[in-house]
């Protein structure tokens, strides 16, 4: 069975800094999927960035970027230049094949002016 | 373009009541599921389907009923509901293909379930 593990409950950061958030994840597949999602207040859940694992590039969506490690197998967010709307929960999430979507605990972002 | 819609989005339970939360998506995906989120837990998958006519069991599916009869519907029962069962239920949808797992996962708003 897969599993997800993201260590920071919760961090914070000021508005227009860079901050990372972790995540490892356990699997004995080959051929596999990584996403981050971010849940704000209103708890809607929202894919920011995706990762295949096949690809050695790096994933970037504007301001949000991955670092993936598939040997180590982490995966952690950068998120730069944080703006006040990204304060939300982030959770880590896995998937491959037919399998279905694992998430970790989460990370509560907190972004301060 | 109405994608996953949960109903209802917000109950109030007694101990021993039944309910059913049901989940309809309108983009004809094979995949549909059911997730719990509860404090400091993350999102934990209760049951899923993988086409209509067919249900399996997730990580908690205890105190939980499914199912699938039409494609775009699919039921989350609580046959008599407890206190532990007090969560935020999310359903998701994606299409199935030859590799289902990088095709996008779509969500519901929530359905906010309190037992007392």
């Amino acid at each position: 069975a897969q599993t997800v593990t993201q260590s920071q409950p919760e961090m914070s950061v000021q508005e227009a800094e860079t901050v990372t958030l972790s995540c490892t994840y356990d699997t004995s597949e080959n051929n596999y999927y990584l996403f981050w999602y971010k849940q704000p207040p209103s708890r809607q859940m929202i894919l920011v960035i995706r990762q295949e694992a096949y690809k050695q590039q790096n994933a970037t969506e504007n301001r949000f970027s991955v670092n993936f490690q598939k040997a180590a197998k982490s995966f952690s967010l950068k998120i730069s230049d944080s703006q006040l709307g990204d304060t939300a929960m982030y959770f880590c999430a896995f998937t491959s094949g037919y399998s279905t979507l694992t998430f970790g605990k989460g990370t509560m972002l907190l972004v301060s002016p | 373009n109405a994608g996953v819609t949960q109903t209802p989005k917000f109950r109030v339970l007694k101990t021993g009541q039944s309910m059913t939360l049901l989940c309809a998506q309108d983009m004809n995906h094979e995949y549909m599921y059911w997730y719990r989120q509860d404090p400091g837990m993350g999102l934990r998958l209760i049951h899923y389907s993988v086409g209509e006519g067919t249900t399996a069991k997730g990580e908690v599916p205890d105190g939980y009923n499914v199912s699938r009869l039409k494609k775009q519907n699919f039921l989350l029962g609580l046959e008599s509901a407890a206190p532990s069962q007090t969560s935020v239920y999310f359903c998701a949808s994606r299409e199935a293909g030859t590799d289902p797992s990088g095709n996008t996962i779509y969500f519901g708003e929530g359905s906010w379930l309190t037992v007392v």
